[in-house]
């Protein structure tokens, strides 16, 4: 399994509705990661998660609340979110931070997250 | 500060014809990584090459290569004979060893390939 896949595919919430991303990958990969995309721009980087340890929060705003439950699972957790926190969230993963070598990334297909 | 630069933001070409993309990056670190995606319209990001800082060789594959030149701090790449799947947004990212950020893929803008039949 060479796949990193998140659910849902789109969602569509209330500013007042609570709601969670989810991203599952089953290559082994200690290393996990959350990017937001804006339409017509690139990915930008939320969190990092090394063997389940966040190790890079990039001053993301409290109301985005990540979790990573094993190795093999990453959930974001929604809540009071904005109008402009409309985007496509990007989940992907990565063997092994601890060693300094990168063996690149892989990326699920995303969230394309709207609140009204 | 933008780490990496891709200059172009659209390049328009017809089918057959090859299109370069053009990347710049900077960093103080000697080990370091550089990487290009792909994105559909679909939104996944696909993975295309790796590169690190000690290997310069070009590479090719297919009807993609890639030029690495440290001295100009460039990482191009080219489409030889487009298609029309070609058609896609391309990202050059930087991955640096030895800073805290170890780990974080930073993204330069991206170029929007149209590829018309």
């Amino acid at each position: 399994d060479t796949e990193v896949t998140q659910t849902p595919k789109h969602l569509v919430m209330g500013m007042t509705n609570k709601k969670s991303l989810k991203c599952e990958q089953h290559m082994g990969h200690r290393a996990m990661y959350w990017y937001k995309q804006k339409a017509k721009k690139p990915p930008e980087l939320m969190f990092v998660y090394s063997y389940e340890k966040l190790s890079i929060n990039e001053s993301v705003p409290s109301r985005f609340s990540p979790e990573c439950p094993n190795s093999s699972l990453l959930n974001l957790h929604l809540h009071a979110l904005q109008p402009e926190d409309s985007a496509l969230y990007l989940c992907a993963s990565s063997q092994d931070l601890t060693a300094r070598v990168n063996y690149g990334y892989t990326f699920g297909s995303g969230t394309r997250l709207t609140v009204v | 500060a933008q780490k990496v630069t891709q200059a172009q933001t659209e390049i328009s070409v017809v089918e057959k014809e090859d299109v370069t993309l053009d990347c710049v990056y900077e960093t103080r670190d000697t080990t370091y990584y550089l990487f290009w995606y792909k994105q559909p319209p679909s939104g996944e990001l696909v993975f295309l090459i790796r590169r690190n800082s000690f290997d310069e060789q070009n590479e090719i594959s297919g009807r993609y290569s890639w030029n690495f030149q440290k001295s100009t701090s460039s990482f191009n790449f080219t489409i030889t004979a487009s298609q029309v799947v070609d058609s896609a947004v391309y990202f050059c990212a930087l991955s640096e060893v030895t800073t805290d950020s170890w780990g974080k893929l930073q993204f330069g803008a991206g170029t929007q390939v149209v590829v018309t039949p």
